[in-house]
């Protein structure tokens, strides 16, 4: 059975720091792309940032750019986000999802974590 | 960016009810759209890819047509269990890949 579980969220204030991890089990992790999706408060989805399973494409909203940092070990079956300069507009909560499709980088979300929840605020 | 456009943002219909949401692109995705259903309180599922394949273990009476700019997502019968908010998605080769606003379905 596919399981994605994200931890890392919590409170943070402007400006400051948060890294995010998604532990994956029940597939071959590093034959899928992994990305990050997010949703604030009672909104819309929105892609965040996206890898590849070798970590030779990656991809990142403009929101986020020079801010955040995606990243994976393949060794240990983890996904990452690495959130700097972070914003009251980051709050949200943040999903790690699958692609479908074995070895592409642009495919459907097949399965998506729970999520957790990051919070900006002084 | 390519935006999506998604109507209408909400929805009341009766069960058995035929519903239809429909989803524009601002510019040719080919068929690289995909449909999710999220259920309050939980992460979204995926229901159709690539426009018009039933994702495995979908019931039949969920449905996607459309290509280019153009998409619709059809429920043929609306049950109990289909209130929701769905949302198409489209994954072009070009980054980002964008959401639609989404639609709330409810039951009249």
């Amino acid at each position: 059975e596919v399981q994605l579980v994200e931890s890392g969220g919590g409170l943070v204030q402007p400006g400051r720091s948060l890294r995010l991890s998604c532990a994956a089990s029940g597939f071959t992790f590093d034959d899928y792309a992994m990305h990050w999706v997010r949703q604030a408060p009672g909104k819309g989805l929105e892609w965040v940032s996206g890898i590849s399973w070798n970590s030779g494409s990656i991809g990142y909203a403009d929101s986020v750019k020079g801010r955040f940092t995606i990243s994976r070990d393949n060794a240990k079956n983890s996904l990452y986000l690495q959130m700097n300069s972070l914003r009251a507009e980051d709050t949200a909560l943040y999903y790690c999802a699958k692609v479908r499709s074995l070895y592409y980088y642009a495919a459907p979300f097949d399965y998506w974590g729970q999520g957790t929840l990051v919070t900006v605020s002084s | 960016d390519i935006q999506m456009t998604q109507s209408p943002s909400s929805l009341s219909a009766s069960v058995g009810d035929r519903v239809t949401i429909t989803c524009q692109a601002s510019q040719d995705i080919s068929n690289y759209l995909n449909w999710y259903q999220q259920k309050p309180g939980k992460a979204p599922k995926l229901l159709i890819y690539d426009a018009s394949n039933l994702e495995t273990g979908v019931p039949s009476r969920f449905s996607g047509s459309g290509s280019g700019t153009d998409f619709t997502f059809t429920i043929s019968s609306l049950q109990p269990e289909d209130i929701a908010t769905y949302y198409c998605q489209q994954y072009d080769n070009l980054l980002p890949w964008t959401f639609g606003q989404g639609t709330k379905v409810e039951i009249k």
